[in-house]
């Protein structure tokens, strides 16, 4: 079992859903990333939570320390949006992910 | 700040042939990782370095990889002979970490797209 899993792994929405994309984890961490990769390109780091909840946009990161689950939801999705979502996890001191194999967001118009 | 500078940002080898890749993190970040991606594996941590000391090589495939940091502006990673298993996109990212328990955003380069024919 992976450290850090994901679901779905593949998701197709249509422009304006709500999207959510889980992530779940068995260890211990000092912190969850989650990241977003477009097609081709680099990596860009959307959040970095410990508690509670973040926002940033149309962007929302919860997390669940208790359950070790966190997920990332987009309101009013848009074609823009299309990349693949990574979750990542920082051990105790912070200095090593450990990735979830990522999920492929697709937003249609 | 220019961010986490790569290059190149694609490299085409044969075999055999030294590759060296390059990274530049951002100025005032302590922390540095290699990272590679690809299909099958998806990410994964090579090597990181705090304040330029080699802190946990344990993901570096085998022998043929080596990392150096010689100062805090400059970093590589080489692969000495090179196979084609080794095509993957390598990926440098820099942070700042206080020391002590905690973790902190990090900061992607573009990547270094590497085919090894």
């Amino acid at each position: 079992k992976n450290e850090v899993e994901q679901s779905p792994q593949n998701l197709t929405a249509q422009e304006g859903e709500f999207i959510t994309i889980n992530c779940s984890y068995s260890v211990g961490i000092s912190a969850l990333h989650w990241l977003q990769q477009h097609p081709g390109g680099g990596i860009v780091s959307l959040f970095m939570l410990s508690s509670g909840k973040k926002k940033h946009g149309r962007l929302i990161a919860t997390i669940n320390i208790q359950e070790k689950h966190s997920s990332l939801h987009i309101t009013a999705s848009h074609p823009r949006d299309s990349a693949v979502y990574i979750c990542a996890v920082s051990g105790r001191y912070g200095n090593k992910l450990v990735f979830g194999a990522g999920t492929i967001l697709r937003v249609k118009s | 700040d220019a961010g986490v500078i790569q290059s190149p940002r694609h490299e085409v080898t044969e075999m055999g042939q030294e590759v060296t890749l390059r990274c530049k993190p951002i100025s005032g970040h302590n922390s540095l990782f290699w990272y590679r991606q690809t299909m099958m594996r998806g990410l994964e941590l090579l090597i990181y370095f705090n304040n330029n000391v080699p802190i946990d090589d344990s993901g570096m495939p085998e022998d043929r990889f080596s990392a150096k940091m010689p100062n805090a502006s400059f970093s590589t990673l080489k692969i000495q002979p090179s196979e084609p298993r080794d095509s993957a996109v390598y990926f440098c990212a820099s942070s700042f970490l206080a020391g002590g328990p905690g973790a902190n955003v990090l900061t992607f380069g573009a990547g270094s797209r590497l085919t090894v024919l």
